[in-house]
């Protein structure tokens, strides 16, 4: 079955500009979530999406906001980007319940956004 | 604070010996850890979760502990191959309930396996 795809693969954006990132999940896959990956602060969680509410948050400034759309689609939007915005954006998604349930948590292979 | 910790430096094996990587926490209570792989560029892959009641998993070349007393978790994998090296991160839940899928990770550990 075709895994988690994310678009677009690669962007460049400028200062102030605000970008949204598309995320389709495994067929069958409710659960959303999404993290920002940077080579100092590492892998950081986002938020998580369920049946197009937000489950969790991390601690991430108002800037950053995500939705997903019944077909479990999400997308994740980064207003007034700022030069520490630059990060590889990765979407995972699983079957309802977590992973402790023993569903698999698989993850797309990223958007990287270049802020400049 | 709370943290997970994992050895920051790169780790080099020969090939054909058993690799074994190491992750910490603190002020943590998991349900359970996990361990992924990620290839430069690519996002991460589940290998193995394990549950604070299980001492031991294996799969495969693979076999990750899980020690709630000294909060720490130990990955191997036997007969090393050069495909093996990769960055491996540790994550896991911080409710503590798995009911959800928020993950804190660790910042990996770099394989290098070498001919």
């Amino acid at each position: 079955k075709a895994g988690v795809t994310q678009t677009p693969r690669y962007l460049i954006k400028t200062r102030g500009q605000q970008v949204t990132l598309s995320c389709s999940p495994i067929s069958g896959h409710r659960s959303v979530s999404w993290y920002q990956q940077t080579p100092g602060q590492g892998l950081q969680f986002l938020f998580e999406y369920f049946s197009e509410t937000q489950r969790n948050k991390g601690n991430f400034p108002g800037r950053f906001s995500g939705r997903q759309f019944s077909n479990s689609r999400s997308e994740m939007n980064v207003s007034t980007l700022e030069l520490g915005d630059s990060a590889l954006y990765l979407c995972a998604s699983s079957l309802a319940g977590g992973s402790a349930s023993g569903n698999t948590i698989y993850f797309g292979e990223g958007s990287w956004l270049t802020v400049v | 604070s709370q943290k997970i910790e994992q050895n920051s430096e790169a780790l080099n094996i020969q090939e054909g010996k058993t690799a074994t990587l190491t992750c910490n926490y603190t002020n943590y209570s998991p349900a359970y850890l996990q361990w992924y792989r990620q290839d430069p560029g690519r996002g991460p892959v589940f290998l193995l979760l394990i549950r604070e009641n299980e001492k031991e998993k294996r799969k495969e070349r693979l076999k990750v502990t899980f020690d709630t007393t000294l909060k720490q978790s130990l990955f191997h994998i036997t007969a090393s191959q050069p495909a093996d090296s990769a960055t491996y991160l540790c994550a896991l839940d911080p409710s503590g309930s798995g009911g959800y899928n928020k993950l804190i990770f660790g910042a990996g550990t770099r394989l290098a396996v070498h001919p």
